[in-house]
């Protein structure tokens, strides 16, 4: 099972929208709603952001926001701010033997 | 919610290991539950996942035969049991509790801090 492939590095200035996309395939992403977005800061363990492609868990900032066309998820971030400066990682339900599969991460940098 | 991973250690290839989570704070025998690993620099690679009754257990191919895992709902405890280890096999390892609450899996909801697992000579 290949991993998802996003963007290695993506990069905003303060009060800027950026987008991260996650392109699978329709054994993944394309096929199931559960596409899921997590934010990891260093040295700290992941955290979800966006869950059933759109979904924002309690106490998540609305700056957050998910999506999906075809084989391509996407998240995006609005009114971009230093704190958000970290890792994220899609993550989407596989059917192949795998359950899982994760994208390969991309780093957001606040210019 | 917490998650708390132990048993990570330093160990030769070929040996085995065992990891353990213990969890506390909601109900542990209604939700399926997770091990992601993260090698050193590394992204996120998915491991192996269990529902709340055990009935369905799925491994990523790459840990397949090799891993194992189970839980003790009477325990609240979550484990890995991890045999004929290779250096690939260097990680952080989590334990995760999943979303749905229907014991099934959804998405990977609260994580744990992890615990290291290095394997070498």
């Amino acid at each position: 099972q290949s991993a998802l492939t996003q963007p290695a590095s993506v990069s905003g200035s303060p009060g800027q929208s950026i987008t991260i996309s996650c392109t699978g395939t329709s054994s993944d992403v394309g096929g199931y709603k559960y596409v899921s977005w997590y934010q990891q800061h260093p040295g700290k363990a992941p955290k979800v952001m966006i869950y059933e492609v759109i979904n924002r868990p309690s106490g998540v900032s609305n700056r957050f926001s998910g999506s999906k066309s075809g084989n391509t998820a996407s998240l995006t971030i609005s009114g971009l701010q230093t704190e958000d400066e970290a890792d994220y990682y899609c993550s989407s339900y596989s059917g192949t033997s795998s359950l899982y599969v994760f994208g390969t991460g991309t780093t957001v940098t606040v210019l | 919610v917490q998650l708390v991973e132990f048993g990570g250690a330093l160990v030769q290839p070929g040996r085995s290991l065992r990891l353990s989570c213990v969890v506390s704070g909601f109900p542990f025998n209604n939700y399926a539950m997770h091990w992601v690993r993260q090698a050193p620099g590394k992204g996120l690679e998915w491991v192996a996942g269990i529902s709340w009754n055990s009935n369905t257990i799925k491994y990523a191919d790459s840990v397949m035969g090799r891993l194992s895992i189970s839980r003790d709902n009477a325990k609240r405890s979550l484990s890995l049991r991890m045999d004929s280890l290779k250096t690939d096999d260097t990680a952080l390892y989590y334990c995760v509790k999943d979303g749905d609450v229907t014991g099934h899996f959804q998405f990977m909801d609260v994580w744990g801090k992890g615990t290291t697992v290095t394997v070498s000579s």
